[in-house]
């Protein structure tokens, strides 16, 4: 059973535009939210993370909005670039210590 | 230079064919962690270790077997491989084994595994 539900699968922008990602769990244990950057042929590496005491994180160009009342969070890349283009995925953490993923969302920005 | 190295990058079998797929970490790390990634599918955990001879099940540990005799190294057994293991695995380990909360993941580049 998906904890966390990712969307879309896959998304192109253009360069300069803004891609957003969103994220949906049902588990209220979950207190750790980071999102993870995947190139081809790479392991995942995390980008940002939050946690629930806070409604926005930004970190460069990467902004994580966490909205804790209806159990979403978003990832916004302002100013996309080219080089921004991989996987992203969600995650969450539970007391369980398990880190549970989305399944991913796959970014194009096209120049 | 801090990294989780796994080996083989690649490896093509046939199935029953017992394999291991190495993981070692040089970052003094507690927690470790094997996933497997299919299209689709995302990032799924298959085992984990919180220390030395800690080891528990993630969501889909059908068929696979962990040892973690020592703190750097976190092998994946699979001892009767077949096609439906076929996928790309990813070993990880992260800083803190009593609460990996707050502690990032470092990945290894993974090794694409398929089964005949």
């Amino acid at each position: 059973q998906q904890q966390v539900k990712q969307s879309p699968q896959s998304l192109i922008v253009q360069k300069g535009g803004i891609p957003i990602i969103n994220c949906a769990y049902e588990n209220t244990a979950f207190d750790y939210f980071p999102w993870y950057q995947q190139f081809p042929g790479k392991g995942p590496a995390l980008l940002i993370a939050i946690r629930p005491d806070v409604s926005e994180k930004k970190e460069g160009r990467f902004t994580i909005s966490f909205n804790k009342s209806a159990k979403q969070f978003s990832l916004h890349i302002m100013d996309s670039q080219p080089g921004d283009s991989a996987t992203y995925f969600c995650a969450a953490e539970d007391s369980g210590y398990a880190l549970n993923f989305g399944k991913g969302t796959s970014l194009l920005v096209t120049p | 230079e801090a990294q989780v190295t796994q080996n083989p990058r690649y490896l093509i079998t046939v199935t029953g064919k017992k394999l291991t797929v190495t993981c070692s970490q040089n970052m003094n790390h507690e927690y470790m962690s094997w996933y497997r990634q299919d299209p689709g599918l995302g990032l799924r955990q298959i085992y984990y270790s919180m220390n030395v001879e800690v080891t528990d099940k993630g969501d889909v540990p059908e068929g696979y077997k962990v040892s973690r005799k020592e703190k750097r190294n976190f092998p994946l057994i699979l001892e009767s491989p077949s096609p439906n293991q076929t996928s790309l695995y990813f070993c990880a380990s992260s800083l803190k084994g009593d609460s990996p909360t707050n502690e990032k993941l470092f990945f290894g580049s993974g090794t694409q595994l398929s089964v005949l």
